[in-house]
């Protein structure tokens, strides 16, 4: 039972435009939501989050849009450079319990 | 300051033997938690460990063991190895407090091949 998932294996995205990233979840009682990225042999880096009390959260080039009603989260990078080239974890919690429920990624590539 | 660090690299088994995988925590981090991620896979929650207790655990069998030892390092234990235990096994610490987020750090992970 997939209880987060990113329906898109991989993602290509010219350089200086917008990447677009997304993730469904079916957990109604999920309240926080987290993105990771992941370069190869690394362990995953917290990049932005989002609490269910708000539906959108900006953090430089990084937005983070939360849907409820649909149940769907999205990650904006905008412009998209390069080193953004990994792979991104939608992931989701319940506000203060640390165990997370991963997606299943999304290779993102940026095209110079 | 010293981020997660995990040993061995990488791993290589057979069916039936029993392997530990090693983690050191960050500085100042209390909680430690495990993650298994299978090929093609995002991690899955193994277990977590708080001041040396268990604390909560994920769908994996018995066989699945974990320790946190004073220092806040810890061990993850797998006996019986199934071919299916093959992945990268990440370790992710924090530092738990009431009140707020707490941002886990993640290791680079152990891979560990079951032949």
């Amino acid at each position: 039972d997939q209880q987060v998932k990113q329906n898109s294996p991989s993602l290509s995205v010219q350089e200086g435009r917008i990447s677009i990233l997304n993730c469904d979840y079916t957990n109604s009682m999920f309240d926080y939501f987290l993105w990771y990225k992941k370069y190869p042999a690394e362990g995953p880096t917290f990049l932005i989050s989002i609490s269910s009390i708000k539906d959108k959260n900006e953090d430089g080039r990084f937005t983070v849009f939360l849907n409820k009603s649909a149940k769907h989260l999205s990650l904006h990078i905008v412009p998209s450079q390069p080193g953004d080239s990994a792979v991104y974890f939608c992931a989701a919690s319940n506000f203060g319990n640390e165990k997370l429920t991963f997606g299943t990624g999304t290779r993102l590539t940026i095209i110079p | 300051e010293t981020g997660v660090t995990q040993s061995p690299t990488h791993l290589i088994k057979t069916r039936g033997q029993q392997v530990t995988l090693r983690c050191s925590s960050q500085s100042g981090h209390n909680t430690v938690s495990w993650y298994q991620q299978a090929l093609g896979q995002g991690p899955q929650f193994i277990f977590q460990y708080y001041r040396e207790e268990e604390n909560g655990r994920g769908n994996f069998p018995p066989r699945f063991s974990g320790l946190q030892f004073p220092n806040y390092s810890s061990e993850l234990n797998v006996n019986a190895l199934e071919l299916d235990d093959s992945a990268l096994y990440l370790c992710a610490s924090s530092s738990s407090r009431t009140g707020g987020w707490n941002e886990q750090f993640f290791g680079p992970g152990t891979r560990l091949t079951v032949l």
